[in-house]
């Protein structure tokens, strides 16, 4: 199974500044069509996770400009820029190159 | 609107069985597939597996193999997970959320499950 490492914040992060996730994978997610394929998701307190952000780097429909993916092969960025206290919640990646798709452990995001 | 609407919590005695359902709605049911996620208290998300919406054929994460099945009533847009002879640590929640060329966008609510003597 491919292993899902993500990193942690410095929490808590001040409300306004950028704060960036890390993770990365035992192997690397990039499919025969090019396509790497890492999903971001935040799940805020007592919610169900929300998709931020799918094949590394393409927002998902109506997620604010504020969060970008990048990264490629086997190490990935979450950038939040000018965090604002609704991010407030736990980040998961996920890779979905090949089952059994995995999730991360969770990098806590709290604001100041 | 796209909407996953899950039963409701559970209450359960070890060796008992449970069935959750996930009724979806605002979309064509089997354009997309249907994934099922574990989430023990205070832990991270689990991946159990999912189904094929249109040939009903489920895929098992190995820790998912034996107690855990994954079904559909199609014609009422609902999938179901049904796990049988209920262990402690099958206490969590249950989520369903839909996919479709790897976005896994919609989730539902999720669905406390509690197993307690």
């Amino acid at each position: 199974d491919i292993v899902m490492t993500q990193g942690a914040l410095p929490n808590p992060v001040p409300s306004g500044e950028s704060a960036s996730i890390t993770c990365r994978s035992s192997k690397s997610l990039v499919y025969k069509d090019g396509k790497t394929y890492l999903n971001w998701f935040l799940q805020r307190p007592g919610q169900s996770p929300q998709l931020l952000t799918y094949w590394t780097s393409t927002r998902a429909s109506g997620v604010s400009e504020r969060f970008s993916g990048s990264g490629s092969g086997t190490y990935f960025t979450l950038k939040i820029s000018r965090v604002r206290a609704e991010d407030a919640g736990v980040y998961y990646c996920q890779q979905v190159r090949e089952y059994p798709y995995t999730f991360g452990a969770g990098t806590k995001l709290e604001l100041k | 609107q796209i909407q996953l609407v899950q039963s409701g919590p559970e209450l359960k005695k070890p060796g008992e069985s449970v069935k959750i359902s996930c009724k979806a709605s605002g979309y064509t049911f089997t354009d997309y597939a249907m994934h099922w996620v574990k989430q023990a208290p205070g832990k991270g998300l689990k991946w159990m597996g999912w189904i094929n919406t249109y040939t009903g054929k489920p895929t098992y994460a190995d820790d998912f193999k034996g107690r855990f099945v994954f079904s559909l009533e199609a014609s009422a847009s609902t999938a179901n997970l049904q796990i049988s002879n209920l262990k402690n640590e099958d206490t969590a929640t249950y989520f369903c959320a839909r996919e479709i060329t790897t976005r896994v966008d919609y989730w539902g609510q999720g669905v406390m499950v509690t197993v307690s003597s």
